[in-house]
């Protein structure tokens, strides 16, 4: 059915691991994002992206490395994972033109130890 | 993007109309009004948008002030399940305005 996945929903990761956040969509959406919410906050831009091979920085980038080679995927990489980032992760997709709204995946909870 | 501000939380009774306002007395003539809401820790929902007429649908109204620096989202006969954050952004559309920036939003209670 048409959204935006992510996965993994739950992930528990050691200081100094990397892995990469999965999000894909179905709905031919050129515009994809990352946020993260800490306990009680609101959500932070990380990084985002207007299309294929075009990304750009959010409000908290560092740490976090992404790309966008295909329409549908937007990944994000956690280079070196730090307590830090301990949260919750939401990836949002729009269509480029127009006064559409974002469409939020579920999210990934992710805890660094 | 303009920045706007809520009050951090609201009570409403069961049944009863919610009326959430948002300023964004900086809001420049090509950025759109955004709803959303966020139920307990799911994801973010999309309520409505509007750029300068009222709008309507079939979840709330939206009332965007002559001036444009305040809205107001209203959900006529609030239930329990709509207990959650409202978030009110502004956002340009088709001139790079993707860089999406939240609040800390509203914390509505729905009590019965």
């Amino acid at each position: 059915n048409a959204g935006v996945t992510q996965t993994p929903k739950f992930q528990v990761l050691k200081t100094g691991q990397s892995m990469t956040l999965q999000c894909a969509q179905d709905m031919n959406h050129e515009y994809m994002s990352w946020y993260r919410q800490d306990p009680g906050m609101g959500l932070r831009l990380i990084h985002y992206s207007v299309g294929a091979g075009i990304t750009d920085q959010g409000e908290v980038p560092n740490g976090y490395n992404v790309s966008r080679s295909t329409t549908e995927d937007f990944p994000l990489r956690l280079l070196s994972a730090a307590p830090s980032q301990t949260s919750v992760y939401f990836c949002a997709s729009s269509y480029g033109r127009g006064s559409y709204g974002y469409t939020f995946g579920s999210g990934t909870r992710l805890t660094v130890v | 993007d303009a920045k706007t501000t809520q009050p951090p939380s609201m009570d409403c009774a069961e049944g009863r109309a919610a009326n959430l306002p948002c300023n964004h007395s900086t809001i420049s003539g090509n950025e759109y009004v955004y709803w959303y809401r966020q139920i307990h820790s799911q994801g973010p929902q999309y309520i409505i948008h509007g750029l300068k007429n009222n709008e309507t649908n079939e979840m709330a109204s939206l009332i965007i002030t002559e001036d444009r620096k305040s809205s107001t989202l209203i959900l006529p006969h609030a239930t329990l399940r709509d207990t959650a954050v409202y978030y009110c952004i502004v956002r340009a559309i088709n001139t790079g305005g993707f860089k999406t920036i939240f609040g800390a939003g509203t914390r509505l209670f729905v009590k019965a």
